[in-house]
């Protein structure tokens, strides 16, 4: 089966760094997402890491270590707008659904 | 750039009532997918349909929930007959491809009361 977990809420400061932890647990690794989902909108697509290590991407980065079951999504220079709940997906199955956590919702204050 | 689009945003139905939420994927996508979310839960994962069949499905998409691509361009979701239960946010998603990197495109959802 899959698990994944991750905190439920999290808050921070306009300008800030924040890092929102991710562990799983998977029958089979395909490679973890992390999704942002603003408040009655559609997840929408952040990063994917299948390799150790750290994926950057503008003010996003994402990292993975497989043997430790862990992931997190790191948020630099934060805005206001970057309140929203991240969400750590594990693809699975022969159509790659989704199994998702939670969330985090984060809440960035001025 | 190309989206996921669904109709309507917001249904609402008494129990016991059938309902069809419809999405039109991405144009050259190939897999497709409903996803349900309760009001302050997490996203769960319904069925996957590809080829013109289903691919897999949860414990959630039961002999009440059907999908059907009637034409090439929609992709529908129907509930036989609804339970007070099954109000939630409900999302489509495709993908092009099968691999795991591929990644997977929400529409913006069809919000579902039940009375």
């Amino acid at each position: 089966g899959q698990n994944i977990d991750q905190p439920t809420e999290m808050t921070a400061t306009e300008g800030a760094i924040v890092q929102i932890n991710c562990t799983y647990q998977t029958s089979g690794f395909n490679g973890l997402f992390w999704y942002q989902q603003h408040a009655g909108e559609a997840p929408t697509f952040l990063s994917y890491n299948v390799l150790d290590g750290l994926e950057e991407k503008g003010r996003f980065s994402s990292f993975l270590s497989r043997s430790k079951g862990y992931s997190y999504l790191l948020l630099k220079e934060l805005q206001m707008k970057d309140s929203a709940s991240y969400l750590c997906a594990a693809p699975r199955g022969s159509a790659r659904q989704l199994t998702f956590g939670s969330g985090t919702q984060l809440t960035v204050l001025p | 750039e190309p989206e996921v689009t669904q109709t309507p945003s917001h249904q609402v139905t008494q129990m016991g009532q059938e309902v069809i939420l419809r999405c039109v994927p991405i144009s050259n996508h190939l897999y497709f997918y409903w996803y349900r979310q309760i009001l302050g839960q997490k996203v769960e994962f319904l069925v996957s349909f590809y080829n013109n069949e289903i691919s897999e499905k949860s414990e959630i998409f039961d002999d009440q929930f059907s999908v059907e691509r009637p034409d090439g361009s929609n992709f529908t979701l129907k509930i036989r007959s609804t339970k007070l239960e099954d109000s939630a946010m409900y999302f489509c998603a495709s993908t092009e491809g099968e691999s795991s990197y591929n990644e997977q495109f929400f529409g913006p959802g069809t919000r579902l009361t039940v009375l």
